[in-house]
């Protein structure tokens, strides 16, 4: 999809274990994105970066940590998983503030268990 | 908080038939609209997108009218085509880089 990738593609984990997502983006975009898919929610915003080493929280971003140490990688870290936070995950970029995330990974399916 | 929502979860309609997929949203600050189709398995994808200095806006066999005064957004695909069952999201950004606020979604079937 467009450049991106993420892995892992599906993984099961144990309760407060770690577990470390990828995001890789081969577009140069400023502007990355971390979304879960829950059934009846629809996607919702975990955390964002517009740049190297700059990032912010999004509406569910307890529990989970992020790092942007390159352009083309974004990682999500959770830090005890929880039995809540099994979802499908998406990575998103886009060029610029003004412009929508016009280009979403093929996600990365979490079970905690 | 404010957030977007859609109308129906499931839309059945006829192959060659138009469909009409609704979206009404809250959060009158909102600057920018986008419609995402997803397949199953797979991320959502961009289809179109408008501004709300706008009211219409075409792309190929889609077009989006967004009404403001009633805050509601709908998205119309001409024509449809088996390829075109997906679940299809609305999504509203308030003008700034903090992500998307992503309705539910409706679920397109394609009668033959």
């Amino acid at each position: 999809d467009a450049g991106i990738t993420q892995s892992p593609r599906h993984k099961v984990t144990e309760t407060g274990t770690p577990v470390t997502l990828r995001c890789h983006q081969t577009e140069n975009h400023r502007y990355m994105y971390w979304y879960r898919q829950d059934p009846g929610h629809g996607l919702r915003l975990i955390h964002y970066s517009y740049g190297v080493k700059d990032t912010d929280k999004g509406e569910v971003s307890d529990g989970y940590s992020v790092s942007r140490s390159k352009t083309e990688d974004f990682l999500l870290t959770l830090e005890s998983a929880t039995s809540s936070q099994t979802s499908v995950y998406f990575c998103a970029i886009s060029e610029s503030a003004a412009e929508p995330e016009a280009f979403f990974g093929q996600g990365t399916r979490l079970t905690v268990v | 908080g404010e957030s977007v929502g859609l109308h129906l979860p499931t839309l059945s309609v006829q192959e060659g038939d138009n469909s009409i997929i609704n979206c009404a949203y809250s959060n009158s600050a909102s600057d920018y609209f986008i419609w995402y189709k997803q397949e199953s398995g797979k991320g959502p994808q961009f289809i179109i997108d408008i501004r709300s200095n706008m009211d219409k806006r075409q792309g190929q066999r889609v077009t989006v009218l967004l009404n403001k005064t009633v805050k509601h957004l709908s998205l119309q695909i001409a024509a449809t085509q088996p390829g075109d069952s997906a679940v299809y999201f609305c999504a509203e950004r308030g003008g700034g880089a903090d992500g998307l606020t992503f309705g539910k979604g409706t679920h397109l079937i394609i009668q033959p």
